[in-house]
């Protein structure tokens, strides 16, 4: 069956450093994926999302890059804030299938 | 603040009980889902509705779940016979009917089944 996953379940970063998170996805048939960030407490976010024709796609310090040839997409965080501490999942449109998320730390 | 509520947020049961959430989905969206969430691990797919039509269900959703949607506005979700397993967060999320699929979620309801 169709699955999502990211490789690492935690990811530690300085705070002002570039963050890149990665996800596998197995389903080739799928054509759009979304990007959430879940702070503790909260509901997932919307962060950005990107169509199975484009490979890049850029947002406010953010831009997620996919690569249809091996099924992988990655978040890359600019910057990063103490603000981005979160769990970060990707997800495949349109039921949602998340996979575990990546939890992102940011060190002082 | 127009977002998508859900109520209550938390939820503290014993086992054998019903229980009930809401969903308030954003106004003009005519989509909206239903997800459980436990610890570690992403939000699962439970049910969606398009407007009052309930139109897709998980094998997840055990036949102790219902979920309603009657005027195609707020929706619910109900367990009957809480089992301790139930315990997760229960997210909602709402999205147009066109365009982009992008949901919207809301802080989610937190059941405890004790």
């Amino acid at each position: 069956g169709e699955s999502v996953g990211l490789h690492l379940p935690t990811l530690s970063v300085q705070e002002g450093d570039n963050s890149i998170i990665n996800c596998a996805y197995s389903n080739s048939a799928s054509d759009y994926f979304i990007w959430y960030k879940q702070e503790s407490g909260k509901g997932p976010q919307f962060i950005i999302d990107i169509r199975s024709n484009m490979d890049k796609r850029q947002g406010q310090r953010v831009t997620v890059l996919l690569n249809k040839t091996v099924k992988h997409l990655s978040l890359q965080i600019a910057a990063t804030q103490p603000g981005d501490s979160a769990v970060y999942f990707c997800a495949e449109n349109f039921r949602l299938t998340f996979g575990k998320g990546t939890h992102l730390i940011i060190q002082p | 603040d127009t977002g998508v509520s859900q109520d209550p947020r938390h939820k503290i049961t014993k086992r054998g009980q019903n229980v009930t959430f809401r969903c308030d989905p954003i106004s003009e969206h005519n989509r909206l889902y239903w997800y459980r969430q436990t610890l570690g691990q992403g939000p699962e797919f439970l049910t969606y509705f398009q407007n009052e039509a309930q139109l897709e269900k998980s094998r997840l959703l055990s036949d102790r779940f219902s979920a309603e949607r009657p005027k195609g506005s707020f929706s619910t979700l109900e367990i009957q016979r809480t089992e301790q397993g139930d315990s997760a967060m229960y997210l909602c999320a709402s999205s147009r009917l066109a365009g982009k699929n992008i949901q919207y979620f809301g802080a989610g309801t937190r059941l405890s089944v004790l």
